[in-house]
């Protein structure tokens, strides 16, 4: 049972470059969500999906866009990268929101040059 | 921001003692929730007590919810060297529950 899985784990992008962080979880999960964390700052809710086809704006939304076609897989995708988004990446599932405990996949660090 | 804090950020202790560590959090919660993180790693999910809870064990863990002070705090017992790691609680705050607020987290070092 592999759980949450990040890839890739390590990027590092030239300013104004594009990319996708791809996020799937085996576990049938139907809450999803994308978190960036920054040193001194915690965890903060970038975009997150209660389903799949559904996608809703968390804390700090702009500079990134998300899809949830298939209800194992979330992207996150980045259409012109800033320094600004340097960052590292977490993904996590849940059963049912914030009533259960989420599942952390194992983050992917992007620098962005 | 609904963000809650930890308190202290960091704490060091030696290999046996006990560590506490408290959250305050801004609304009204349905649940609380306390996360560890190793260093490079992701969140692994400790333990979950619920707003009509008031205290919580599971192994070498106790978590206490004072809602009326919008407080939490985890208490680890005989510490091992293992522990060692960052803690975050973490809130489904405002009425919303499709979502958890994380703090800012409390660093904890258990020298051996």
């Amino acid at each position: 049972n592999a759980g949450v899985t990040q890839t890739p784990k390590f990027r590092v992008l030239k300013t104004g470059q594009s990319m996708t962080l791809l996020c799937a979880q085996d576990m049938n999960h139907e809450y999803m969500y994308w978190y960036r964390q920054d040193p001194g700052m915690g965890l903060r809710l970038i975009h997150y999906s209660v389903g799949e086809g559904t996608t809703a704006k968390g804390e700090v939304p702009d500079g990134y866009n998300v899809s949830r076609l298939k209800k194992q897989n979330f992207l996150l995708g980045l259409e012109s990268a800033a320094p600004s988004q340097t960052s590292v990446y977490f993904c996590a599932s849940s059963l049912q929101g914030g009533n259960y405990g989420y599942t952390f996949g194992s983050g992917t660090r992007l620098t962005v040059v | 921001s609904q963000q809650g804090e930890e308190d202290p950020q960091a704490l060091s202790i030696q290999e046996g003692e006990n560590a506490t560590m408290n959250c305050s959090y801004k609304t009204s919660i349905n649940n609380l929730q306390w996360y560890r993180q190793n260093s490079g790693r992701g969140l692994v999910h400790l333990i979950l007590i619920r707003s009509n809870e008031r205290e919580k064990h599971s192994g070498r863990l106790r978590v206490t919810l004072d809602t009326s002070k919008k407080s939490s705090s985890l208490l680890i017992t005989a510490s091992r060297a293992a522990d060692t790691a960052s803690y975050f609680c973490a809130n489904a705050g405002g009425g919303a529950t499709n979502k958890l607020i994380f703090g800012t987290g409390t660093l904890l070092a258990v020298q051996p």
